[in-house]
């Protein structure tokens, strides 16, 4: 079974620095997607960046950017100079096929990092 | 991005009673949606997976005749708590399409 793991449940970084959060999954798979999303306080969920398991550039969204190792199985997320908005949770998630056939999928996310941006 | 539209945001119901909660796809069609639910500081906890014009895919260890789900068009899914009890308090978040787009969630509290 797929698993999504984010070991760092907590973490806080000086505005305009720049921060990295981890995030590990474990799959058989060979054809995934791999995402990042924030959840400010509001609890809307927004997505941040999304990497296709096949590319290996590295997937890039303004200040946001991932580090996608695949052999390594893992898919970190670096924002570089955090802003104050920048304070959520965030959640990896994995997503690929389901079993149940072509155009259905399934989605498994991680257990979250809560990030405080520090002014 | 894809717009996903849940409402309400907030319902308090009395114990016994019945909730639905919408989840709409605005600007796409959607064949396959999905409901989750979060407690405090926790993660998402998928549901039940809803499939448009055929039964829903409940998770394991979800009540299939508590949370029942519709998905009769494109573009809604519907999931309603029957007989709401106070334990079925949460944060429930539906979502749709291949990235995952959110609707704003539901707050129930059942009283």
């Amino acid at each position: 079974a797929q698993t999504v793991t984010q070991s760092q449940p907590e973490m806080s970084v000086q505005e305009a620095e720049t921060v990295t959060l981890s995030c590990t999954y474990d799959t058989s798979e060979n054809n995934y997607y791999l995402f990042w999303y924030k959840q400010p306080p509001s609890r809307q969920m927004i997505l941040v960046i999304r990497q296709e398991a096949y590319k290996q550039q590295n997937a890039t969204e303004n200040r946001f950017s991932v580090n996608f190792q695949k052999a390594a199985k893992s898919f970190s997320l670096k924002i570089s100079d955090s802003q104050l908005g920048d304070t959520a949770m965030y959640f990896c998630a994995f997503m690929k096929q389901s079993s149940r056939g072509p155009g259905t999928y399934k989605y498994i996310f991680g257990t979250g990092t809560r990030l405080k941006v520090l002014a | 991005g894809a717009v996903v539209s849940q409402h309400p945001s907030r319902v308090i119901c009395k114990s016994g009673t019945s909730v639905k909660i919408e989840c709409r796809s605005l600007d796409f069609q959607a064949t396959t949606m999905f409901w989750y639910r979060q407690f405090p500081k926790q993660s998402l906890m998928l549901m039940a997976t809803s499939n448009e014009g055929s039964k829903a895919t409940y998770e394991q260890g979800v009540e299939k005749d508590k949370f029942l789900i519709n998905h009769a068009s494109l573009t809604l899914s519907t999931l309603t708590v029957a007989s709401a009890h106070p334990e079925d308090s949460s944060f429930y978040i539906c979502s749709a399409g291949d990235s995952a787009f959110f609707g704003q969630g539901t707050r129930l509290t059942v009283v």
